[in-house]
């Protein structure tokens, strides 16, 4: 079972709408958590590290969140625009090991 | 389920030597990504390649190559290694032509330099 889930696995929204990604994760200890922005066939494109301590954090229109004491962590997208079209992914950080979701593919409609 | 294959798990090398990590997708994907991590780092996006072609070229070194081969496999290739080459470097797998952008990791090869 993999230690780091992202749900949904696919999301269609329509411009301008706003959603939300989740993760929950199962790793422990538990170092930081980030979430990156991959347009398919590119690499991945940071958007926020959260630690233990933080429980939000944002960049632009990007928002996460993070509740260490039920292991969730969101991703909110506002006024979503087409170049948000990607895949994004939740990389839990244990020491020097990461685990990776498997990525929600979002894709956003005019 | 198969997943992502990648070898050796682990290498230890010296300075100035060469090294081969390689990456074996799941069945039928045709997309492969690499990733250096190093220690306390943020995974750096190193290069990728669809259907055998590379598709994006990020920090990949000048001394490192890397290559799909027919059968989807990948290998990375480096040379004149140095001790700042040490780090985990992790592969992807996805399948372009299903379009969920879902991504399977492999477990990493951790490579030291000496």
């Amino acid at each position: 079972k993999n230690q780091v889930e992202q749900s949904p696995q696919s999301l269609i929204i329509l411009e301008g709408k706003n959603c939300t990604l989740q993760c929950n994760y199962t790793v422990s200890p538990f170092s930081n958590l980030r979430w990156y922005k991959q347009d398919t066939g590119r690499g991945p494109v940071s958007l926020t590290i959260m630690t233990f301590s933080e429980n939000t954090k944002s960049n632009g229109r990007y928002t996460a969140t993070l509740d260490a004491d039920t292991k969730q962590s969101s991703l909110h997208i506002t006024a979503s625009q087409l170049s948000d079209s990607a895949s994004y992914i939740c990389v839990v950080s244990q020491n020097n090991d990461m685990r990776f979701g498997a990525g929600t593919r979002l894709t956003v409609k005019p | 389920a198969a997943g992502v294959i990648q070898s050796p798990r682990h290498l230890i090398k010296e300075k100035r030597e060469t090294a081969t990590l390689k990456c074996y997708p799941i069945p039928r994907h045709d997309t492969v990504y690499w990733y250096q991590q190093g220690p306390g780092q943020d995974p750096q996006f190193l290069i990728s390649f669809y259907e055998k072609m590379q598709s994006d070229k990020g920090s990949i070194p000048d001394r490192f190559s890397a290559q799909q081969f027919s059968d989807y496999h990948s290998e990375l290739n480096m040379s004149s290694l140095e001790l700042g080459d040490s780090a985990l470097y992790f592969c992807a797998s996805s399948l372009m032509a299903a379009n969920t952008g879902e991504l399977f990791f492999g477990e990493g090869s951790r490579l030291t330099v000496l």
